[in-house]
Order: structure tokens, then sequence, then C-alpha cells
């Protein structure tokens, strides 16, 4: 049991490259995120998804584009990257709403520096 | 802008010292909930507090709600050196899905 798991852990890239950062679930969870959080900074919404199918945009969606390409998998594509999407991403899934454990749990995060 | 905002943004005390954080928040909130953020890690889930609870207990965390002041705080008794970590409050909203996560306060527990 996994739980959450992202690829890769680190990567480095020029300005104006593409790449796709990927996350797999094995909890069953319908809602999965993508944060990103810069340094000394808590945690900022791109988007997220509430279940296979759908997807929203977030608080810092430029830039990026989602695919929920079935439950337990959601990706995270920069097609041209910027020096200012230098950050760790992460990906997190919740638990059902309502319950008493209405929570999120994370992936490890990928470190993403862009040159 | 972030809903949540946390006091200090840093704090270092000494081990087995209490270590309290405060997280103030801005508008109506369905629960408040506490993570902890190891170095170079993901976040951990610590606790989840409703707006109908004032306070609430596991283990040595204590947390406390006051909506009249729409404010939390985290407190860790008798610390450890394990408990240093960056710790994180972020609001629930009833009906969404999302979380909106304050800026942190970075703990240090010297041994």
């Amino acid at each position: 049991n996994a739980g959450v798991t992202q690829t890769p852990k680190f990567q480095v890239l020029k300005t104006g490259q593409s790449m796709t950062l990927q996350c797999a679930q094995d909890m069953n969870h319908n809602s999965m995120y993508w944060y990103r959080q810069d340094p000394g900074m808590g945690l900022r919404l791109i988007y997220y998804s509430a279940s296979e199918g759908t997807t929203d945009k977030g608080e810092v969606p430029n830039g990026y584009n989602v695919s929920r390409l079935n439950k337990r998998e959601f990706s995270l594509r920069l097609e041209s990257a910027a020096p200012s999407q230098t950050s760790v991403y992460f990906c997190a899934t919740r638990s059902p709403a309502g319950g008493a454990t209405d929570t999120q749990y994370f992936g490890p995060g990928t470190r993403l520096t862009v040159l | 802008s972030q809903q949540g905002e946390e006091d200090p943004q840093a704090l270092s005390i000494q081990e087995g010292e209490n270590a309290t954080m405060n997280c103030s928040y801005k508008t109506s909130i369905n629960n408040l909930q506490w993570y902890r953020q190891n170095s170079g890690r993901g976040l951990v889930h610590l606790i989840l507090i409703r707006s109908n609870e004032r306070e609430k207990h596991s283990g040595r965390l204590r947390v406390t709600l006051d909506t009249s002041k729409k404010s939390s705080s985290l407190l860790i008794t008798a610390s450890r050196a394990a408990d240093t970590a960056s710790y994180f409050c972020a609001s629930g909203f009833q009906g969404a899905q999302k979380l909106v996560f304050g800026q942190g306060t970075r703990l240090t527990i010297n041994p």
C-alpha cells in the first residue's frame, strides 16, 4: 500500500522545455490535487480534480495543465517551463467528505528547477 | 491571498518545553486542520477540529479553535527533537473540495 506516489523526485529543465509530473494513488480516493510550495511559503493550489473526468483551477493555474487519466492518476504538465515555476510540487488526495477524516494525504514531492 | 496566517513564522525551544503555534483565518470555516512537514517531505495530517468544537486532543497535541476570533492554536507538550518540522494550518469549507493553507511555522527543538 504505497499511498500517494510522485515521479520524478527531482527534475532540472531549461526555460521553454516541457515536462509532465506524474501522480498515482492506491487509496481509492475521488479527489486529487496539485500544489506548489515555494521557499518560506505555504502550499498554493494549482489544479484539483474532484472526481475522474473533472478538473478545476486553483489559485495559481497559469502555465500548467492537468489530466485526470483515471481514478488513480492525476498528471501535471508544464508546456513551456519558466524560471518562476521553480518549486516543489506536491500531489495530494482527499478522503471522503463529511466524515471524521476529511483530510488530505500527500505524496513526497517533486523538486523542479527551471534554468 | 492566503486564508491562514500563522504566528510565529519560526520558533526555537529546548527539548521538553511546550510549543505553541497560532493560526488566524479570514472567513467562516467548516473545519481547521493542522499538518506537519518534515524537511524535504510531504505534509502529514495531524489533527482536525470542526467549527462546532472548541478543543481537541491527540497524544501530546492540543488544538483549540475560537470561531469568534477566527483563530486556532496548536500546542505540542513535552517537545522532542523529532518534533522539529514545519507546521501548517489549513482551512476547510463546507461543501468545498479545497483546503487553504497558511504559510507555516518552522519549529526547531534543541536537544
